[in-house]
């Protein structure tokens, strides 16, 4: 069945890069999602890829996707302390419509001054 | 101000119970849904509403069922709750219908607890 797992925690000082990995497992997926809770807050969406793309670099995120491993990465640059919240991987194994969308358990970033 | 908000934030009910849980967002949107995060943490949609009128329902028991009394609410009301719906269930929504780039907006979410 479809999966999707990430780490669960990741620390970092501010100032440094981050990099949340996340794997799936259903290769007919067409777009990857990235998503951002802060704390207290809901889901936003942060940023996305097409499955036939390699990178996609939006301001300070850059995105990496191998699709033969099925592997996906979020790379924040400079993370700053307003970077801390989870992050959700987030799969479309039926292409395309973001209501059909299989998500990870979330990676909680720290940022530390 | 909340964008979407969702209310209660956590609901404990005895199994056989009706229950309903309220959405509503201030942002104009068009289109509003609910996603069932179960306990492996997976979200997965289990209604989506355009304009009040339904646009995915997906295999959901028949006991759940969505009232969208205008484009800012989506309520939710289960009857007859069952152990298995507890879950936390999130509401969203979004501009227009499920572009791709669409900005999915999400309420906090509902802890249900079913005892």
């Amino acid at each position: 069945g479809e999966d999707v797992e990430q780490s669960l925690f990741l620390s970092v000082r501010e100032g440094d890069s981050s990099v949340i990995n996340c794997t799936y497992t259903d290769s007919s997926s067409t777009y990857l999602y990235w998503y951002k809770q802060e704390p207290g807050a809901g889901l936003q969406l942060l940023t996305y890829i097409f499955s036939n793309m390699d990178m996609k670099q939006d301001q300070r995120l850059t995105v990496l996707l191998n699709k033969k491993d099925k592997h996906l990465s979020l790379r924040i640059a400079d993370t700053q302390t307003g970077d801390s919240a989870i992050y959700f991987c987030a799969e479309s194994p039926y292409g395309g419509s973001q209501g059909n969308l299989i998500f990870g358990k979330g990676t909680k970033l720290s940022v530390k001054p | 101000d909340t964008a979407v908000s969702q209310t209660p934030k956590y609901l404990v009910t005895q199994m056989g119970n009706d229950k309903s849980i309220k959405c509503e967002q201030n942002l104009g949107h068009d289109t509003m849904y609910w996603y069932k995060q179960d306990s492996k943490k997976f979200l997965k949609i289990m209604f989506s509403y355009n304009n009040k009128e339904l646009i995915i329902n997906e295999t959901v028991p028949n006991r759940f069922s969505p009232k969208s009394p205008d484009k800012a609410h989506l309520n939710l009301h289960i009857n007859s709750l069952e152990l298995g719906d507890s879950a936390v269930y999130f509401c969203a929504s979004s501009q227009g219908l499920l572009r791709l780039n669409e900005k999915l907006f999400f309420g906090s979410g509902t802890q249900l607890s079913v005892l």
